[in-house]
């Protein structure tokens, strides 16, 4: 069964520094693009950025381009997203997801940037 | 970039009711990369519909899900009470992934 698991939520403020991570398994994580989406509180999802499989592509919401930067490592099977001057309006929920067949996502880790 | 629309924006009804969900693309989009979510408050999107029509593992045949090219459809034949909430489409082909807005299916 395929599972990925995001880790690396919290607490932080304005202006500061994130990394989330995101383990996968159970499938050949190295043959497959990975995403971040994210739900802000009462909100609707939000596609956050993409990586090709092999990372050589990567693309972003305009809403996090020059701040957000996402990578991988294949050998570790983990997707991670390096996330730099956080605003309040990233709190959120973030979720890795891939398509196989059909998406599948992580349970999600929570980031509040608050002051 | 693809838009997707949902429409209505609430739905209320009465359990034993029948629900009709609409998704709009603009533009024409492929089948296998439409999907349909459930969420519920304070918990992650439950993938409900992939591929347009195909049930999720465990997901009661009351959901029924169609539609192709600009339009597609998610139907509860008869709501019981714990199919009140929110639901998503996605479109995930491609590099970028689309939702729709959100239907909520609230209690009348």
């Amino acid at each position: 069964q395929v599972q990925l698991v995001e880790s690396g939520g919290g607490v932080v403020q304005p202006g500061t520094s994130l990394r989330l991570s995101c383990e996968a398994s159970a499938f050949t994580f190295s043959s497959y693009a990975m995403h971040w989406v994210r739900q802000a509180p009462g909100k609707g999802l939000e596609w956050v950025t993409v990586i090709s499989f092999d990372g050589g592509t990567k693309s972003y919401a305009d809403s996090v381009k020059g701040r957000f930067t996402i990578s991988r490592d294949n050998s570790k099977n983990t997707l991670y997203l390096q996330m730099n001057s956080l605003r309040t309006e990233d709190t959120a929920v973030y979720y890795c997801a891939t398509f196989i067949s059909n998406p599948y996502w992580g349970q999600g880790t929570l980031v509040s940037v608050s002051s | 970039e693809i838009v997707l629309t949902q429409s209505p924006g609430t739905l209320s009804l009465s359990p034993g009711e029948r629900a009709t969900l609409s998704c709009m693309a603009s533009q024409s989009v492929s089948s296998i990369y439409l999907a349909w979510y459930q969420q519920k408050p304070g918990q992650p999107p439950r993938l409900l519909i992939y591929g347009a029509s195909s049930r999720a593992t465990g997901v009661p045949d009351r959901f029924d899900g169609r539609g192709s090219g600009t339009d597609f459809t998610l139907t509860i034949s008869r709501l019981e009470p714990e199919d009140f909430a929110v639901y998503y489409c996605l479109h995930c082909g491609g590099s970028l992934w689309t939702f729709g807005q959100g239907t909520k299916v609230e209690i009348k």
